[in-house]
């Protein structure tokens, strides 16, 4: 139990793109989600908190016009990276927090962006 | 607000000796903490956990950790390492109502032949 998964695992894009990545909980509702940002060979910098039904919270210094979230149910969050630039490669990683354990986060596979 | 030290950004051991993976955090409230792995280019897969139960935790794999309040420490343990056990550890600690995890910058793992 607790599976979250994203998609997609790796992807490439052009300067000036958009880029959407999705997280789901697989076999739970997650109340919560967490957007998590790893630079190579670091540690992973929560981004932002994401509740079902409402705004995201981010962290300070996360550009929320550039990094926009959406958790529009139970089972779904999505983070859109806008008009991407090089910068902006990294790998990105979503956790979920479940109801009945509150306390834990599951996190998902990572997504691998690149911008070229 | 919380902050999580793991001393040691790499640890090398050869295969069947002891494992031990030091953190050291700091909470303002009674904390959760947390020990991840994390194998190349994948996600972070729970280990094990301390929520204020028993202080000496067992997790998957073999793992354990041990929680001691007066030293502020949560350092991970296994008798014997594997060769699959070769990944990155990464301890976190959590408290209060918003569940936020802090992580420490991680230790690589290396298990030799």
């Amino acid at each position: 139990g607790a599976v979250v998964s994203q998609h997609p695992s790796r992807v490439i894009c052009k300067s000036g793109t958009s880029v959407k990545i999705e997280c789901r909980s697989l076999d739970f509702q997650a109340t919560t989600m967490f957007w998590y940002r790893q630079f190579p060979k670091q540690s992973l910098m929560l981004m932002a908190t994401s509740n079902e039904g409402s705004k995201a919270t981010y962290e300070q210094g996360v550009e929320k016009d550039k990094f926009l979230i959406n958790h529009a149910s139970l089972t779904l969050s999505t983070l859109t990276v806008t008009s991407a630039h090089p910068e902006d490669s990294s790998f990105y990683i979503c956790s979920a927090r479940t109801v009945w354990g509150a306390d834990t986060q599951y996190f998902g596979p990572g997504t691998r962006l690149t911008v070229l | 607000a919380q902050s999580v030290t793991q001393l040691g950004s790499h640890v090398s051991v050869s295969e069947g000796a002891l494992v031990l993976l030091r953190c050291n955090y700091s909470s303002s409230v009674p904390p959760y903490l947390f020990w991840y792995v994390q194998y190349p280019n994948q996600g972070l897969q729970l280990l094990l956990k301390y929520t204020s139960a028993a202080t000496l935790v067992k997790g998957i794999n073999g793992f354990e950790a041990e929680f001691k309040k007066s030293e502020t420490s949560f350092h991970l343990t296994k008798p014997s390492a594997h060769m699959s056990d070769a990944a990155e550890y990464f301890c976190a600690v959590s408290g209060g109502s918003n569940y936020k995890l802090t992580f420490g910058k991680g230790t690589l793992l290396t298990v030799n032949p």
